[in-house]
């Protein structure tokens, strides 16, 4: 079945420096890409999807690629701000199967 | 507002007590679907239902039961809890099944002794 490998596990930054999480997924067949945030004690939220047929894409300080023959996409925060320390969940979708497989999680610590 | 609620928020129980978390949405969503939070696992897929009276399993449905008679109400079904079950556990729902954006309840703690 589908598989979602996300990496690292825990990253820590220096305010205004780059971030940067990677996930590799397995099935070909895969078309949706959303990432989610959860902030300590709270639920995990939408903050950027991207779908198959795109290869990038931007909002604000955040961006996630897609690079489909490699089977791998990343999430890009840029200028990090303390507001941004949280898990963050990678997740892939195939259309027919109705699942929803997550990525283990990436602790961001953005250090002031 | 638009929202996915749960309930408990928390719960203490002991082996074998027979327990139900409900779930709840008011966005008219077809989709539903539990997650059990474990550190290092990730969210991982209980159930899902693509709509009324149709369920299905996810990666991790052992010792779990559902049931979607309503397009609002999901609830997960524990009918004989075992300490293994200890976890943080999240409903969630969308508008397009899983070509888009699941919208999260705020999760029930729940404790297995």
């Amino acid at each position: 079945g589908e598989n979602v490998e996300q990496h690292p596990s825990t990253l820590s930054v220096q305010e205004g420096d780059s971030a940067v999480i990677k996930c590799t997924y397995s099935d070909s067949a895969s078309n949706y890409f959303p990432w989610y945030k959860q902030e300590l004690g709270k639920r995990p939220q939408l903050i950027i999807d991207i779908r198959s047929n795109v290869g990038e894409k931007k909002d604000q300080r955040i961006a996630v690629t897609l690079n489909k023959t490699a089977k791998h996409f990343s999430l890009h925060i840029t200028e990090t701000q303390p507001e941004d320390s949280a898990v963050y969940f990678c997740a892939a979708s195939t259309p027919g199967t109705y699942k929803y497989i997550f990525g283990t999680g990436t602790r961001l610590k953005v250090l002031a | 507002e638009a929202q996915v609620t749960q309930n408990p928020r928390y719960l203490i129980t002991v082996t074998g007590k027979k327990l139900t978390v409900t779930c709840s949405q008011n966005m008219n969503h077809e989709y539903m679907s539990w997650y059990r939070q474990d550190p290092g696992l990730g969210l991982r897929q209980i159930y899902y239902s693509m709509n009324v009276e149709v369920t299905d399993k996810g990666d991790v449905p052992e010792g779990y039961k559902v049931s979607r008679k309503e397009k609002r109400n999901f609830p997960l079904i524990l009918e004989s809890p075992s300490p293994n079950q200890t976890s943080l556990y999240f409903c969630a729902s969308s508008l397009a099944g899983v070509s888009s954006e699941q919208f999260f309840g705020p999760g029930t703690r729940l404790t297995v002794l």
